[in-house]
C-alpha cells in the first residue's frame, strides 16, 4: 500500500477562495482523521470519521470548515472563504478498525498558505 | 476534555548527551503512542506502551509508561544528528457515544549540536 496520500502538497491560494484539500487512506483503515499544525497550537484535530461517518467535529473552527467522506477510499477539507489565520499544514490520518488501540497513519500533509 | 502535556518544549544538546521528554495526561490512559516527526515531514509512529509500568526499548531509545498510566517518557541515550526532529506522545481519549480520539502533546523540538 502507497500509504495516507494527500493532494495537493502545496496550496497557496488568496483570502476568501475557496480551498479543497483530499486525502486517500490506507485500504482497510476505517478511521479517518484531519489534524491542522501550526507553531503555536501544535497538532489540533479537527474531525475525525468512523466508517465513513462524522462521529467528533467538535475541533472543526468555524463553519467556514467542512469535511466529507463520501466513501471508505476517499475524504476531503474543505474551506470557504478562507482566511489568513487558516494558513497551515493540515494532515490526514487513518487507522485500522481497531482505533484507540493502533497507531495512526499520517499522509504527507497539505502546506496551505492562505495570502 | 482530556489534555496531554509535554515538556520540554524545545532541547538543544550536543551530539552524544542524552535527552529525555516527558508527557502527562490528564486521565489515565488505555495506552500511549509515540510519534516522531523529521523537519518538514509528517509524524511516524514510534511506538506503543499499554501495561502500567512498561519499559520498551529501539536501540538507544528507551519508553516508559507510568504506573498509574497517566505518565510517559523518551530517553534517547548519547543522540545523533538523526535523532533531529519534534517527538510528540498521544493517548486516545474516549467521549460520549463511543467517541474516540487521539490526543496529541505539543511536542519536543530536538535541535542536536554536531
Amino acid at each position: 500500500d502507497a500509504g495516507v496520500i494527500q493532494s495537493p502538497r502545496h496550496e497557496v491560494t488568496e483570502m476568501g477562495q475557496e480551498v479543497t484539500l483530499r486525502c486517500k487512506p490506507i485500504s482497510g483503515h476505517d478511521y479517518l482523521f484531519w489534524y491542522r499544525q501550526t507553531m503555536m497550537r501544535g497538532l489540533e484535530l479537527l474531525i475525525y470519521f468512523n466508517n465513513n461517518v462524522p462521529i467528533d467535529d467538535s475541533g472543526m473552527p468555524e463553519d467556514r470548515f467542512s469535511a466529507k467522506m463520501p466513501n471508505a477510499s476517499f475524504s476531503t477539507l474543505k474551506i470557504q472563504p478562507s482566511e489568513p489565520r487558516d494558513s497551515a499544514v493540515y494532515f490526514c490520518a487513518s487507522s485500522p478498525p481497531t482505533g484507540a488501540n493502533t497507531e495512526a497513519f499520517f499522509g504527507q500533509g497539505t502546506r496551505l498558505t492562505v495570502v | 476534555g482530556q489534555q496531554v502535556m509535554q515538556i520540554p518544549q524545545y532541547q538543544h544538546v550536543q551530539e552524544g548527551e542524552d535527552f529525555t521528554t516527558y508527557c502527562n495526561s490528564s486521565t489515565t490512559l488505555s495506552n500511549i503512542q509515540w510519534y516522531k516527526q523529521r523537519p518538514g515531514g509528517h509524524p511516524v509512529f514510534l511506538i506503543q506502551l499499554v501495561k502500567s509500568g512498561e519499559v520498551k526499548k529501539q536501540k538507544r531509545l528507551t519508553f516508559q509508561f507510568g504506573e498509574a498510566k497517566k505518565n510517559s517518557s523518551l530517553h534517547i541515550t548519547a543522540t545523533q544528528t538523526t535523532d533531529v526532529g519534534t517527538y510528540f506522545c498521544a493517548g486516545p481519549g474516549y467521549s460520549g457515544a463511543g467517541s474516540y480520539q487521539l490526543t496529541f502533546g505539543k511536542g519536543t523540538k530536538l535541535s542536536v549540536i554536531p
